[in-house]
């Protein structure tokens, strides 16, 4: 089965740069999506298909996807930023299904 | 507005059977993508299954295939989740979400329903 590992937590004091990776065999062949849940809310859509942004979302969210690493970058943090982030793909094989990385705790320092 | 609204709070025994439900509205429900995610008790998410109501086209997990059922009603425009005997382990948040058609993403998630399996 397909694995993708993250972090299980990143610290940042505010107005620094995260990083949140999501590793994967050859996950730069495929599409990554991030989510951001903060606490007991839903999850939302922060960047998909690697590196674009849905309306509404801050353009200091930003992804990019080469290789064996696919990589969050949260500029600016704010304090609001703190949260659980997941990386999402589509696995093509069969049976096709999705997969979500274990998730990355952001704390703001 | 897209919503999908999901049913309420379940406390079952185990082995006991369950039906949740998901509603959606604001988008052609029958031509979308709904998904099933589960979040155990302070664990992250996990990509349970997904269902096309216009044919029921469903896909599993390879980690849930035979352990849930996944079904649509497109008349209601409702998805459901279903287990025929419940174990402690089932105890979790169950999130429905639509899959864009454009990126594949889960862009519109409902609220969650919590069920927990107790004796």
């Amino acid at each position: 089965s397909y694995i993708l590992t993250q972090p299980p937590s990143v610290s940042v004091a505010p107005g620094q740069t995260a990083r949140i990776t999501c590793g994967g065999s050859n996950i730069g062949s495929k599409s990554v999506h991030w989510y951001q849940q903060k606490a007991g809310q839903a999850p939302v859509v922060v960047v998909y298909d690697d590196s674009d942004r849905p309306s509404g979302i801050p353009e200091r969210f930003s992804g990019s996807n080469s290789g064996n690493t696919a990589t969050l970058t949260i500029s600016r943090v704010e304090a609001g930023d703190e949260a659980d982030y997941y990386c999402q793909v589509w696995i093509s094989t069969i049976p096709d299904h999705g997969v979500f990385g274990g998730g990355t705790k952001l704390t703001v320092l | 507005e897209v919503q999908l609204v999901q049913s309420g709070v379940e406390v079952k025994k185990p082995g006991e059977s369950l039906k949740i439900s998901c509603k959606g509205s604001g988008f052609t429900f029958t031509y979308s993508w709904i998904g099933w995610v589960r979040q155990m008790p302070g664990k992250g998410l996990e990509w349970m299954g997904i269902i096309y109501p216009g044919d029921s086209d469903t896909k599993y997990s390879p980690s849930f295939q035979g352990q849930v059922t996944i079904s649509a009603d497109k008349s209601f425009s409702t998805a459901y989740l279903q287990w025929s005997s419940l174990k402690a382990s089932d105890t979790a948040i169950y999130y429905c979400a639509r899959r864009s058609s454009t990126n594949w993403s889960f862009d519109y998630w409902g609220q969650g329903t919590l069920v927990t399996v107790s004796s």
